[in-house]
């Protein structure tokens, strides 16, 4: 009974290319989460997301990065032309329910995204 | 000022303490959860709370939602415990339900 599977576990990436993070949520779970942890910061969230569908992105940067949950394989978080303030932790959960409030979140290891 | 503080940002503490993390926040809520993070950085949800208390294990958790205050509490600590405590708020307006506004953080560290 898997949790929810970030890969890679660590990125190395030169300024100017792109990265990719991949978050399979728990198995029935269909609603996913990314949040970004800046060195010596918070979490912050970046994007919800449904199957197909972006429901709030409101965390996101403008430019260079996007989000998607297709029908079928993991939710990618693609950053493209990747600068040094990019680098952070950047971690996935997901949850089976669309009620209000949940309850729990369930988190994934993370993507520690270094640019070089 | 952050929307969520959390005190202290630092904590050590022997084993077998009983220890007290705060969380103070300044917007309207529909909830809260603690969460616990590993020195590792693995992300585990601990409690959610929208009134009252819960309690789960040597975990206490209780929220005063007119006084905007929560707190964290472990008893009988044990070095196990040590790792960095997050309280993060769900805004009662705007927003949907993963926006959570992170506290930095309380790091603990229990000494044997």
């Amino acid at each position: 009974n898997a949790g929810v599977m970030q890969n890679p576990r660590h990125l190395v990436r030169r300024r100017g290319q792109e990265a990719r993070l991949r978050c399979s949520p728990m198995k029935g779970h269909s609603h996913v989460y990314w949040y970004r942890q800046l060195p010596e910061e918070g979490l912050k969230f970046m994007v919800y997301l449904q199957k197909e569908n972006i429901i709030d992105e409101s965390g996101m940067p403008k430019e260079r990065f996007s989000a998607e949950f297709p029908k079928e394989g993991p939710s990618i978080l693609r950053i493209q032309q990747v600068v040094r303030g990019d680098s952070a932790a950047y971690f996935c959960a997901s949850s089976r329910d669309n009620r209000e409030v949940l309850e729990k979140l369930f988190f994934g290891s993370g993507t520690q995204l270094s640019v070089l | 000022k952050n929307e969520v503080e959390q005190s202290p940002q630092n904590l050590t503490a022997q084993e077998g303490e009983f220890i007290t993390i705060n969380c103070s926040y300044s917007v309207g809520i529909s909830a809260l959860h603690w969460l616990q993070q590993h020195p590792g950085g693995g992300i585990v949800s601990l409690f959610m709370l929208s009134s009252g208390k819960k309690k789960h294990g040597r975990l206490i958790a209780t929220i005063n939602i007119q006084e905007k205050h929560s707190s964290l509490h472990i008893t009988a600590s044990h070095p196990r415990d040590s790792a960095v405590y997050i309280c993060a708020v769900l805004r009662n307006y705007g927003g949907s339900q993963g926006n959570l506004i992170f506290g930095k953080g309380t790091k603990l560290s229990v000494k044997p």
